[in-house]
């Protein structure tokens, strides 16, 4: 079966710390999507990145950034320098390979980020 | 270029009472998505369409819930004879093709009496 562990439910950090959101994931498909969204206060789901099972290569986007491990099952998000507008609750999900494509979603993380 | 809209955005209803909440997709998204968030979870899958083909849905769509596509463009989810348990959000997303990024709209909250 599938499953997304977000082990780390709540995260308090003050302005320009960085920090380090764990998903880790379980799944038997070869084929498989890893993505991050961002679900702010107004309550949208905002995506952030999208990652297949082929492709390890760790990602930066401005002060986000990715870094994917096969060999411990791990899709972690580390902001850097983090803002008050970062403040949100995050999001790790999975999608399947070849039978279908539901996102399987963590129970998500909260981060509040203070001034 | 205009995002997944969902309507209405807030809806309380007495539990017995039917609901129906609408979905209109990015445009040229040939996927349909709908998912359901309870407070302190992550979204949980229900179904999904193809244009105007429902594909699958997931066991916690019951048979008081019918979601429909009917012209591949926007959608509708119906819940009959809601029960307190069915107070969540509701969220739609919407994907170009089979694996490709899914975009969420902003979600109709549903609070039962």
């Amino acid at each position: 079966a599938q499953k997304v562990t977000q082990a780390q439910t709540e995260i308090s950090v003050v302005e320009k710390e960085d920090v380090t959101l764990d998903c880790v994931y379980e799944t038997r498909d070869t084929t498989y999507y890893l993505f991050w969204y961002k679900q702010p206060p107004s309550g949208e789901l905002v995506f952030l990145i999208r990652r297949n099972s082929f492709d390890e290569q760790n990602e930066i986007s401005g002060r986000y950034s990715w870094n994917f491990q096969k060999s411990t099952s791990s899709f972690n998000f580390t902001i850097t320098a983090s803002q008050v507008v970062d403040s949100a609750v995050y999001f790790c999900a999975l999608s399947r390979g070849e039978a279908g494509t539901a996102l399987i979603f963590g129970k998500g993380t909260t981060l509040s980020v203070s001034s | 270029d205009t995002g997944v809209s969902q309507n209405p955005r807030h809806k309380i209803t007495k539990r017995g009472q039917n609901v129906t909440f609408r979905c209109d997709p990015i445009s040229e998204h040939n996927r349909l998505y709908w998912y359901r968030q309870t407070l302190g979870q992550g979204p949980e899958f229900l179904t999904y369409f193809q244009n105007e083909a429902q594909l699958e849905k997931s066991r916690l769509l019951s048979d008081r819930f019918s979601a429909e596509r009917p012209k591949g463009s926007f959608s509708t989810l119906e819940i009959q004879r809601t029960e307190q348990g069915d107070s969540a959000m509701y969220l739609c997303a919407s994907s170009l093709g089979n694996q490709e990024t899914q975009y969420f709209g902003p979600g109709t909250r549903l609070l039962v009496l």
